[in-house]
């Protein structure tokens, strides 16, 4: 079955304990992409990547990194998550040439 | 850089009505693509309907269609005979390409909650 699966779906962390969020894709897309959804400001893309070790800042990359060893992975990583960054955090991916992102179930992470 | 503006916090429509949500959007690339997703409360994202910016026809997704036109830099989403499990938040999105400065970003309206009503 084609997904984008993420991992945990459920985190609640302390402020300052690094943390990673997985995500992974077994359509062999090649843009993969987090976003960041808060109640009234919608989806903001955080971080995308349109190949294997090619990155690029979305609109909100602050106080996140990512990385893109293979294709099928692309972690969301929080050296040191602060309160402000607690959301619902969404991975997808795609074959850019083509229309439809597939969206993961989502990760609601929540940072005390 | 790109834009994109949903006016719309709301609507509310009847069962089998139609209902047209709203969405324009502002990019200086030469070429991008317009999505909309639909998420229901239980909170996973679905892709309804794509148009990309050099399509001569508006797209068409079953009850969904979406009205482009291109000079008012407008992406609207019509749904036809609405259906009770129409109700759930709607978003436009715009990736953008090479070219324009936005390098396949994706960006997101703020969305619409559509209630469908007996």
């Amino acid at each position: 079955e084609a997904q984008v699966t993420q991992n945990p779906r459920y985190l609640i962390t302390v402020t300052g304990k690094k943390l990673t969020v997985t995500c992974s894709q077994n359509m062999n897309h090649e843009y993969m992409s987090w976003y960041r959804q808060d109640p009234g400001l919608g989806l903001r893309q955080i971080y995308y990547s349109m190949n294997v070790e090619v990155t690029d800042k979305g609109d909100v990359p602050e106080g996140y990194k990512v990385s893109r060893k293979e294709k099928r992975n692309f972690p969301l990583i929080l050296e040191s998550p602060s309160p402000n960054q607690t959301s619902l955090y969404f991975c997808a991916s795609s074959d850019y040439l083509a229309g439809e992102q597939f969206f993961g179930p989502g990760t609601r992470l929540t940072v005390l | 850089a790109q834009k994109i503006t949903q006016t719309q916090p709301g609507m509310f429509v009847q069962e089998k009505e139609a209902v047209t949500l709203d969405c324009t959007y502002d990019t200086s690339d030469p070429s991008y693509g317009l999505f909309w997703y639909k998420q229901p409360s239980s909170g996973e994202m679905i892709f309804l309907i794509y148009q990309g910016s050099y399509d001569q026809q508006n797209a068409t997704e079953g009850r969904y269609s979406l009205n482009f036109q291109k000079a008012r830099k407008s992406a609207n989403l019509v749904i036809s005979a609405s259906q009770l499990g129409d109700s759930a938040m709607y978003f436009c999105a715009m990736r953008g390409s090479r070219g324009g400065g936005s390098n396949y970003k994706l960006t997101f309206g703020k969305g619409t909650l559509l209630t469908v009503n007996p």
